[in-house]
């Protein structure tokens, strides 16, 4: 099937770490990717991951990838109030496949 | 360059019309997508060009909706007679890698 998951909502004090979690149904998923969108912006590509990594790391973005339990995660180090946003977690077969997207995490800063 | 535009931004129109949506994508872009996103939803996916494939379909919700794609570049995206649950972002991205795609700013629909 074609599922992508994520709990809907996370609310995180600033300066504390955010995890946003996500599982998605299609073990040969080859790109797993996490989106943001800011209240009334567009979306925007935060990093990705290929299937054959654990883990990347892009400054303050952590991702972790069990491919086994088909589980995805981003960790946001250190988060500030311009964190606050929805996040999305996506999933892409191949190359030449669709993106599929989970339902979107609303991230709540509290200062 | 330029990013992915679409047009126009809003459109309000009456149940039963059609109306037709517009995306340009980057230049040199093959893959381009079509989204939908209803008020405080995720997306969901619409249609998919790649190249000179045939068109992957597979989310298009009824028989009202179609997209047009001319080689490697516009896309218009057709609704007719729109009702009101079509009311939406419609979102367009495009990509050149497979890793990353560029999205527009979208078309806001309302169906009154």
């Amino acid at each position: 099937g074609e599922d992508v998951e994520q709990s809907l909502f996370l609310s995180v004090r600033e300066g504390d770490s955010s995890v946003i979690n996500c599982t998605y149904t299609d073990s040969s998923s080859t790109y797993l990717y996490w989106y943001k969108q800011e209240p009334g912006a567009g979306l925007q590509l935060l990093t990705y991951i290929f299937s054959n990594m654990d883990m990347k790391q892009d400054q303050r973005l952590t991702v972790l990838l069990n491919k086994k339990d088909k589980h995805l995660s981003l960790r946001i180090a250190d988060t500030q109030t311009g964190d606050s946003a929805i996040y999305f977690c996506a999933e892409k077969k191949t190359s030449y496949d669709k993106v599929i997207f989970g339902p979107g995490t609303s991230l709540s800063v509290i200062p | 360059g330029a990013g992915v535009s679409q047009s126009p931004s809003n459109k309000v129109t009456e149940k039963g019309k059609d109306v037709e949506l517009r995306c340009d994508p980057i230049s040199g872009h093959t893959a381009l997508y079509w989204y939908r996103q209803r008020l405080g939803q995720g997306l969901e996916f619409l249609i998919y060009f790649q190249g000179n494939s045939a068109p992957d379909k597979s989310g298009l919700p009824s028989d009202r909706f179609s997209a047009e794609r001319t080689g490697e570049s516009v896309s218009t995206l057709t609704i007719q007679r729109t009702q009101q649950e079509d009311s939406a972002v419609y979102l367009c991205a495009s990509s050149l890698a497979p890793q990353e795609q560029y999205f527009g700013p979208g078309t806001r629909l309302t169906v009154t």
